[in-house]
């Protein structure tokens, strides 16, 4: 079974400019999370979509992020125009069900995307 | 508030225990976790406690829980190389457990 995937694994852009992360997760996992690591600091919580819904998106730091699931597979994150703070390691993970058990409700990461602003 | 703390590194000699601490602040924790992180690969879960339990052992590895001083401790028994990584503190919270909170990670280095 393939893992979560995230694509591109490292981008590099300029200040201003617009940059799409992808992740597609497990197949068949309705659950799909992205998380931030800025360098040094901790991994933080972004959103969380249930299927195509955004379930939760307390984490995203301002109206320059925008994530999508449309059809509840692959997600989008887009970050327009990205700023210098942005840089840092985006995290993509799935999960299949919702029963309250790390066992069953265990997330699963990607690779993640470095994203470097200039 | 939501907070985890860990150590940044930690250096051990290969054949010795590896310990790595943790301490976070929420008493509404419900899952505590350990994700390792090798170069250029995604977190992997390498064990979890529930919140109730003082420890759990699985292999190699030892989770021990002090629920009282809000303290999590990751002992690896005889460290291999393969066990260089990057190891992330993690919890999640009561009716929140959509959404794991992360410590910065403790990067240990094996010495030979």
């Amino acid at each position: 079974e393939a893992g979560v995937t995230q694509f591109p694994s490292h981008s590099v852009i300029e200040k201003g400019q617009t940059v799409t992360l992808r992740c597609d997760p497990i197949s068949g996992h309705d659950n799909l999370y992205w998380y931030r690591r800025v360098m040094g600091k901790e991994i933080k919580f972004l959103l969380h979509f249930v299927k195509e819904s955004k379930q939760d998106e307390s984490g995203m730091p301002n109206n320059r992020f925008l994530a999508e699931r449309t059809g509840g597979t692959y997600s989008t994150l887009k970050v327009q125009p990205a700023e210098l703070e942005d840089s840092g390691v985006y995290f993509c993970a799935s999960s299949h069900a919702r029963t309250g058990l790390p066992s069953t409700d265990t997330q699963y990461f990607g690779p993640g995307t470095r994203l470097t602003v200039l | 508030g939501e907070d985890v703390e860990q150590s940044l590194f930690l250096s051990v000699r290969e054949g010795d225990s590896s310990v790595i601490n943790c301490t976070y602040t929420d008493s509404s924790s419900t899952y505590l976790y350990w994700y390792k992180q090798e170069p250029g690969a995604g977190l992997q879960l390498l064990t979890y406690i529930f919140s109730n339990m003082d420890m759990k052992q699985d292999q190699r590895l030892t989770v021990l829980l002090n629920k009282k001083d809000k303290h999590l401790s990751l002992r690896i028994a005889d460290t291999q190389t393969g066990d260089s990584a990057i190891y992330f503190c993690a919890e999640s919270l009561m009716n929140r457990d959509d959404k794991i909170i992360f410590g910065k990670g403790t990067r240990l280095h094996i010495l030979p």
